[in-house]
């Protein structure tokens, strides 16, 4: 079984700071990773995804994530943060390459909140 | 413009009465996927199709009914028998082969009062 937590309900940050949400994840074989954002009354978007490869990921609007195996993690970033930006975001983690989003689990959310 | 059509936006019902929320894609997918999303709780994985007239449960299948009769269409509908129906419902799809992601509408708020 996998499982994905994201250890902040919620972040608040000042504009033109920057921010790191935090994701760990467990899983008993190969994973995939994804972070999608949310905004209000919208569907999810994807920002970025490690499916395999360089650790190191960049993804739309600025952010960039990095997958950290010995360390579960895969924490996502961005040096400089805009109004624009407040949202949900969301990690998942999939057991499956195909890209289908059935094997997908999502942790619960992380609120964005930039403040002026 | 390719993409996924969930209608209506908003969504209100009497208690008692089945519902059926509308999906939509003109992106070719082969899979179609629904959602149920609560406060708090991230998204929860309800019902999925990888092919026409063939679907599959997901984690909280109990009180939903899925159809899948085109490649294009997956409705879904909230019967009397879900308990808490109260929610944002996403319908998702994607190409099912590897190094590809699914796609997301944007979504309907169903509430029951």
């Amino acid at each position: 079984a996998q499982s994905v937590t994201q250890l902040d309900s919620q972040v608040p940050v000042f504009e033109e700071a920057p921010v790191e949400l935090r994701c760990n994840y467990s899983s008993s074989v190969s994973v995939y990773l994804f972070w999608y954002v949310q905004y209000p009354n919208q569907g999810l978007q994807l920002l970025l995804k490690y499916l395999s490869g360089s650790t190191l990921v960049k993804g739309i609007n600025g952010f960039e994530a990095e997958f950290n195996k010995s360390q579960t993690s895969f924490h996502l970033r961005k040096p400089s943060v805009h109004i624009s930006d407040t949202a949900e975001y969301f990690c998942a983690v999939s057991d499956r390459p195909r890209g289908g989003a059935d094997g997908l689990t999502f942790g619960k959310g992380t609120h964005l909140i930039i403040q002026p | 413009d390719g993409g996924i059509t969930q209608s209506p936006k908003y969504l209100f019902r009497k208690e008692g009465q089945n519902v059926t929320l509308s999906c939509e894609q003109n992106l070719n997918h082969d899979a179609m996927y629904w959602y149920r999303q609560d406060p708090g709780q991230g998204l929860r994985l309800i019902y999925y199709s990888q092919i026409v007239n063939d679907f599959q449960k997901g984690d909280i299948a109990e009180g939903y009914s899925v159809s899948r009769e085109k490649k294009e269409s997956f409705p879904l509908t909230v019967t009397s028998a879900q308990k808490n129906p109260t929610a944002f419902y996403l319908c998702a799809s994607s190409p099912g082969q590897p190094n590809t992601e699914a796609f997301f509408g944007q979504g309907t708020r169903l509430t029951v009062v």
